[in-house]
């Protein structure tokens, strides 16, 4: 069965400082790789999407995201940080003709003024 | 915009009572799903629906029924409540291709 790891369960960075979540998958063909953001007491917001061509891929917020498939990673990362981004941070795994997405167990990031 | 609405934002309910959970959708998806969100577990999935009264269990249904009566709606139903399934409950509804799940703004729910 498909899983999806992140191994960093709380990451601290200074708000100006770069940032990079990490996300392992383990899957035998190139799923569907989302990345979503959930601010304290709310649901989750889709941060960006991966599903074929460039493996650089854009989101909101300026977060961006690499599809690296000999690593089975999609990385989150932001060249640098700011307060607002306090969050926890989930990453998701989908299967072509699944009806469902796997999640990650999250990963809470603070951020340090 | 795409719009995911639950019908509580909180909760606190008895042990042994049933427990409903609404929420509803305004994009005409047809696949739907409930999460529930315990710290370190991440989302684990309770069921899903992939049309109106069609069902499906997802990872962790014990203890939980669901109801799609309409396409817009979702229900989870918690039979009689337990203190362990005290959580936050999260709703989605998902497009058809590719596959992006919107959420609700959950429930947390506390029974007592």
């Amino acid at each position: 069965a498909q899983s999806v790891t992140q191994p960093d369960i709380h990451i601290t960075v200074s708000e100006g400082a770069s940032l990079e979540l990490r996300c392992n998958y383990s899957y035998g063909a190139t799923p569907y790789l989302f990345w979503y953001v959930q601010s304290p007491g709310q649901g989750l917001q889709l941060l960006l999407k991966y599903f074929s061509g460039d493996t650089l891929v854009q989101g909101i917020k300026g977060f961006e995201a690499e599809f690296k498939r000999s690593q089975s990673s999609f990385n989150l990362r932001k060249p640098s940080v700011h307060w607002s981004d306090a969050a926890e941070y989930f990453c998701a795994v989908g299967i072509q003709g699944a009806q469902k997405l796997v999640f990650g167990q999250g990963t809470r990031l603070t951020i340090n003024p | 915009d795409v719009k995911v609405t639950q019908s509580s934002r909180y909760l606190v309910k008895r042990t042994g009572e049933k427990v409903f959970l609404e929420c509803v959708q305004d994009m005409d998806h047809e696949n739907m799903f409930w999460y529930r969100q315990d710290p370190g577990l991440g989302l684990r999935l309770i069921y899903f629906s992939y049309d109106v009264k069609m069902k499906e269990k997802g990872d962790i249904p014990e203890g939980y029924s669901v109801s799609r009566e309409k396409k817009e709606r979702f229900s989870l139903i918690l039979e009689s409540a337990s203190t362990n399934q005290t959580s936050m409950y999260l709703c989605a509804s998902r497009t058809e291709t590719p596959y992006e799940q919107y959420f609700g703004p959950g429930t947390r729910l506390t029974v007592t």
